[in-house]
């Protein structure tokens, strides 16, 4: 079946580590993009990519980084400026032509 | 710039009655989309409804209603014989243009409580 696949469920950092977070879509999707959710709030973007080998900032970008050599795979890395401690990071897709838009399950990253 | 608004922190309401979650937006935009999801405590986002900004019908999903009224920007879900497992965050959002991204902003959320 065709979806999104989000890994690992579950992540621990320590502090100024750096980690990579993944996502993976096999729906042929032109478009990916990477929110985080911080406990109790709605979601904010962190990065978007409308095609291949390029991608765009969204709200919170500081501290995370991205790249887009493949159109199936969309890698969110958290870098060790990110302070922020707990959240939940949701990656979704969808195509240019219509309003599909298929969310991961996500990741849960926790500071340790 | 665009944003959403749900201004219901959490709601209760008891099981097989029906229940109104709000939701208001702010654009310039001529077309846009607006979407609801649910959010069990498991963290996955599942696509309600849609409704875009064109659409004269208000769409409906199944026991999910949205309530579209352009004129006052406001796009209220209703779902109607609540269900025990309708207990989760409910989240609005809207979808900016393509050439604008495409991206989806997202309000604070609604914590529903269904009651037995």
């Amino acid at each position: 079946d065709g979806g999104i696949t989000q890994s690992p469920k579950y992540l621990f950092r320590k502090e100024g580590q750096n980690v990579t977070l993944s996502c993976e879509q096999n729906l042929n999707h032109d478009a990916m993009y990477w929110y985080r959710q911080d406990p109790g709030q709605g979601l904010r973007l962190i990065y978007y990519s409308q095609i291949v080998n390029d991608f765009q900032k969204g709200d919170i970008a500081e501290g995370y980084s991205v790249s887009r050599e493949k159109k199936e795979s969309f890698p969110l890395t958290v870098t060790s400026a990110q302070k922020n401690p707990t959240a939940f990071f949701l990656c979704d897709c969808r195509s240019g032509i219509n309003y599909g838009y298929t969310f991961g399950s996500g990741t849960r990253l926790t500071v340790v | 710039a665009q944003k959403i608004t749900q201004t219901q922190p959490g709601m209760f309401v008891q099981e097989k009655e029906a229940v109104t979650l709000d939701c208001t937006y702010d654009t310039s935009d001529q077309s846009y989309g607006l979407f609801w999801y649910k959010q069990p405590s498991s963290g996955e986002m599942i696509f309600l409804i849609y409704q875009g900004s064109y659409d004269e019908q208000n769409a409906t999903e199944g026991r999910y209603s949205l309530n579209f009224q352009k004129a006052r920007k406001s796009a209220n879900l209703v779902i109607s014989a609540s269900q025990l497992g309708d207990s989760a965050m409910y989240f609005c959002a809207m979808r900016e243009g393509w050439s604008q991204g495409g991206k989806l902003i997202f309000g604070q959320g609604t914590e529903l409580s269904v009651k037995p």
